[in-house]
């Protein structure tokens, strides 16, 4: 079947718009989680959402950050007055729960986001 | 501090050679291991994922292995292909629970050369 999809692929942006990204998780996969990775840097948690639960967002950086997910399925993760130290890839990724001890994450191509 | 580290942080070898990753963790409590392979360009694929009891476990050319009284991981490529050229990383969750979070190494990057 699909895995897990995300759009842009790339995203160049003026320091100060807003973005948002998108992510089509695998159908079915009840979590869905946001990751960043930096230059040179392992990739860093921000946000995940698991079913109809409230969101984990322990690790989203700033306020600036936000992201929502719609009837379960379809997310955005929205970078509002957007900081050259943004510029990342964001990777999403989705699991059939959140169980750390079996359900594997797979993971999206990311976005390539630049901000200039 | 819940932390993966791996080293080497870069590595290059011929074609058809041998090499071994390595993770040190001090995530707990602990409950499984991954280790990914993530091409340029592209996100991770998962190689393996080693529980508590699991000392070691192969997937193709891939072995993975694991001590939980040390804290330590490998992965082990066999008979390397220019495709291996990746970067690997090693992943820990955090905790017990279901909270599916992720901590992740800084990766080790492999360039293969013919």
């Amino acid at each position: 079947g699909a895995g897990v999809s995300q759009s842009p692929s790339n995203k160049v942006t003026e320091k100060g718009k807003d973005v948002e990204l998108r992510c089509d998780p695998i159908s079915g996969h009840t979590a869905l989680y946001w990751y960043r990775q930096s230059l040179g840097q392992g990739l860093e948690f921000l946000i995940y959402f698991q079913g109809n639960s409230a969101p984990d967002k322990s690790g989203l950086p700033s306020d600036r950050f936000s992201a929502e997910r719609t009837g379960g399925s379809v997310s955005t993760l929205t970078i509002q007055r957007t900081q050259q130290e943004d510029s990342a890839v964001y990777l999403c990724a989705s699991s059939r729960s959140t169980s750390a001890f079996t359900y594997e994450q797979y993971f999206g191509p990311g976005t390539r986001l630049t901000v200039t | 501090k819940n932390q993966v580290e791996q080293s080497p942080q870069s590595l290059i070898i011929l074609e058809g050679k041998n090499c071994t990753l390595q993770c040190n963790y001090t995530v707990s409590p602990f409950s499984n291991l991954r280790w990914y392979k993530q091409d340029t360009g592209r996100g991770p694929v998962s190689l393996t994922i080693m529980t508590f009891s699991e000392n070691t476990k192969s997937n193709g050319r891939y072995t993975a292995t694991l001590d939980a009284d040390t804290k330590q991981s490998s992965l082990h490529i066999t008979a390397s292909q220019l495709s291996d050229s990746a970067s690997y990383i090693c992943v820990v969750p955090l905790g017990s629970g279901n909270t599916g979070k992720l901590i992740f190494g800084q990766g080790t990057t492999l360039q293969v050369k013919p």
